[in-house]
């Protein structure tokens, strides 16, 4: 089975650019959730989707925005980059329970450096 | 949501027993105990939750307090290929809106040596 695929895995852009990150999530996961990890934050939540929708934001400026595919892919932008916005950027799916699993899938991440 | 504090760093040796501790004493009733590990150069895995009981599987187990304030993951015999980042995060009921949200603490950096 195939894990949580994030393309690209490296990207180098500079300050005012903006940026696409993709995310394809585990066959059959309806929910993707996004994060940002950086040394000074740790990982932070960034938002999350599902059957299309947002169901959640983190705290975020209105610079990054995503989106959910009907067939359950997710993309998230950046926009007007800045030097903080270097970072490595998570994309993890899981399937939808109403129990406690809810277990999250991970890729491997976009590591974003903006100069 | 509640918070979780662990020890920012622990050593271990090959093939001995780690016990990596959690506080959470603000945990709800309804909130799930989930570790999460990160790999030099990977993203977070899933590595073990429970509510109250203890719980294992093939990757560790989980010791959890009988006031639920605190737990313990327990990785029988560490190996070289566990040295890596442990988050231990406290999760509503995934029956509620948000099942892609953790929110992760620092994490406990594990360090084995052979």
């Amino acid at each position: 089975k195939a894990g949580v695929t994030q393309t690209p895995r490296y990207l180098i852009k500079t300050r005012g650019q903006q940026v696409t990150l993709s995310c394809s999530p585990i066959s059959g996961h309806r929910s993707v959730s996004w994060y940002q990890q950086t040394p000074g934050q740790g990982l932070q939540f960034l938002f999350e989707y599902f059957s299309e929708t947002q169901r959640n934001k983190g705290n975020f400026p209105g610079r990054f925005s995503g989106r959910q595919f009907s067939n359950s892919r997710s993309e998230m932008n950046v926009s007007t980059l800045e030097l903080g916005d270097s970072a490595l950027y998570l994309c993890a799916s899981s399937l939808i329970s109403t129990g406690e699993r809810g277990e999250l899938f991970f890729g491997e991440g976009s590591r974003l450096t903006v100069l | 949501d509640a918070k979780t504090t662990q020890p920012n760093s622990m050593e271990s040796n090959e093939e001995e027993p780690v016990h990596l501790p959690c506080n959470h004493s603000t945990i709800s009733g309804t909130d799930y105990i989930h570790w999460y590990r990160q790999l030099p150069s990977q993203g977070p895995e899933y590595v073990i939750h429970g509510l109250t009981s203890n719980v294992n599987n093939r990757m560790a187990s989980l010791a959890i307090a009988e006031d639920r304030k605190s737990s313990t993951l327990i990785l029988h015999r560490a190996t070289l290929r566990d040295a890596a980042v442990y988050y231990c995060i406290l999760r509503a009921n995934a029956g509620g809106t948000s099942y892609g949200k953790l929110t992760f603490g620092q994490g406990t950096i594990l360090t084995v040596h052979p």
